[in-house]
């Protein structure tokens, strides 16, 4: 499968700011997929956005998807430095049995 | 949510030999996916195991060099076989769940680094 791509591939902001990466995938999708990695760790959930949604937020947290350009955003607000991590998006195609497709992901650096 | 236990958390181990990977769920689940994170990448799937039946393996995976069993609905093992440098990576175990049944969650992965 075809990995998407993200960018900026590197992201370094102060503390307060706002962080915004994009992420461009290649098919179409059933559902898209943001998460978190600090440190080489296990992967944590952050939002989904379904194919027929444009803008969702939670927390400090806003994603907008463009399945025409195929492309979605994720905005962090008021950056505080335990945000300092990879964020991936991931695609799915839908059907149960499908997997995810990754982006190259975004590493995030808050600087204090 | 569904919660993901992963052992070992993270092993060395010599060439040629192998490790199996155990991923425990807390709840019974269809499907269950294994995937990989090779050093400073993104992950990749490598297969998706089914309760009952034969994993289904992505492109560039072969069920010679990653076995994966699925006795039952809240456990299932992948084994990497003949290892080499090159398998050094992150190991992963995902499931789907939760309130919006899409969510995929993941296990805390396992470290394998290869000698």
């Amino acid at each position: 499968s075809q990995q998407g791509e993200e960018d900026p591939q590197a992201l370094s902001i102060q503390e307060g700011e706002n962080a915004t990466m994009n992420c461009s995938y290649k098919t179409s999708i059933n559902n898209l997929q943001w998460y978190r990695q600090n440190s080489g760790r296990g992967l944590v959930h952050l939002i989904l956005i379904r194919s027929n949604e444009r803008e969702k937020h939670s927390g400090r947290l806003r994603v907008t998807l463009d399945t025409s350009k195929k492309s979605s955003s994720l905005l962090i607000t008021a950056s505080r430095a335990a945000d300092t991590a990879s964020y991936f998006c991931a695609t799915d195609i839908g059907g149960g049995a499908d997997g995810l497709t990754f982006g190259k992901g975004t590493h995030l650096i808050i600087q204090p | 949510s569904a919660v993901i236990s992963q052992k070992p958390s993270r092993d060395i181990c010599q060439r040629g030999t192998s490790l199996t990977i155990q991923c425990q769920v807390d709840s019974q689940v269809t499907m269950m996916f294994w995937y990989r994170q090779q050093p400073g990448q993104s992950l990749t799937l490598i297969a998706t195991a089914n309760q009952g039946s034969e994993a289904t393996y992505e492109s560039g995976f072969v069920i010679d060099k990653f076995p994966i069993s699925r006795p039952n609905l809240t456990f299932s093992t992948l084994t990497v076989s003949n290892m080499s440098p090159e398998d050094s990576s992150i190991y992963l175990c995902s499931v789907r769940g939760g309130a919006e049944s899409n969510t995929q969650y993941f296990g805390p992965g396992t470290r394998l680094t290869v000698l």
